[in-house]
């Protein structure tokens, strides 16, 4: 079946403009997570939907970032304002969110360039 | 944050020697997941193994848990160049939810 897709697959924008960066999670997948990689780190976690609502955003670096899923399926991750920091690929994965041996699928990314 | 440390940073070894990585964490567990990584794109699920469990084996891969020393190895056995990837450990941090915390991960190169 289908796995997590992520478009764009590569988004160069200048400082200071606004992005979205969309996910399709595996069909059914209940749990949605976002985690932002920066070159030649681990990816870190962003944010956690269950559903609609967004069950974990500590890991949102500050208010210039927000995710939405309004319909319990795609998801969007926006950014305001981007500075050449937010560099990085921009991961999402989902899971069926059966228990806390949940195994999360990742997209192929998003690799975001802020010049 | 990351999690912790994995060891060493980078590996380089002949196609059919085994290749051991090692991940140490910080903090109270649920589970420890390996995760491999090509090109830097999308992450593939290895293994997970739980806190209870002190050894896994899933193929070519076994991995142990060393919950006293917060610890975790995985090996890969008679390893080939399609190996050759980005290997990271994430935990799953006991009261923490089902986010992954990862580690700082080792880069594998298998030669011919």
């Amino acid at each position: 079946g289908a796995g997590v897709s992520q478009t764009p697959s590569n988004k160069v924008t200048e400082k200071g403009k606004y992005v979205e960066l969309r996910c399709d999670p595996i069909s059914g997948h209940t749990a949605l997570y976002w985690y932002r990689q920066s070159l030649g780190q681990g990816p870190e976690f962003l944010i956690y939907f269950q559903g609609t609502g967004a069950a974990d955003d500590s890991g949102l670096p500050n208010d210039r970032f927000f995710a939405v899923r309004p319909e319990g399926s795609v998801s969007t991750l926006k950014i305001q304002r981007t500075e050449r920091g937010d560099s990085a690929v921009y991961l999402c994965a989902s899971s069926l969110l059966t228990g806390r041996t949940d195994t999360q699928y990742f997209g192929p990314g998003t690799r975001l360039t802020v010049l | 944050s990351q999690q912790g440390e994995e060891d060493p940073q980078a590996l380089s070894i002949q196609e059919g020697e085994n290749a051991t990585m090692n991940c140490s964490y910080k903090t109270s567990i649920n589970n420890l997941q390996w995760y491999r990584q090509n090109s830097g794109r999308g992450l593939v699920h290895l293994i997970l193994i739980r806190s209870n469990e002190r050894e896994k084996h899933s193929g070519r891969l076994r991995v142990t848990l060393d919950t006293s020393k917060k610890s975790s190895s995985l090996l890969i056995t008679a390893s080939r160049a399609a190996d050759t990837a980005s290997y990271f450990c994430a935990t799953v941090v006991t009261g923490g939810g089902n986010k992954l915390t990862f580690g700082t991960g080792t880069q594998l190169k298998v030669e011919l």
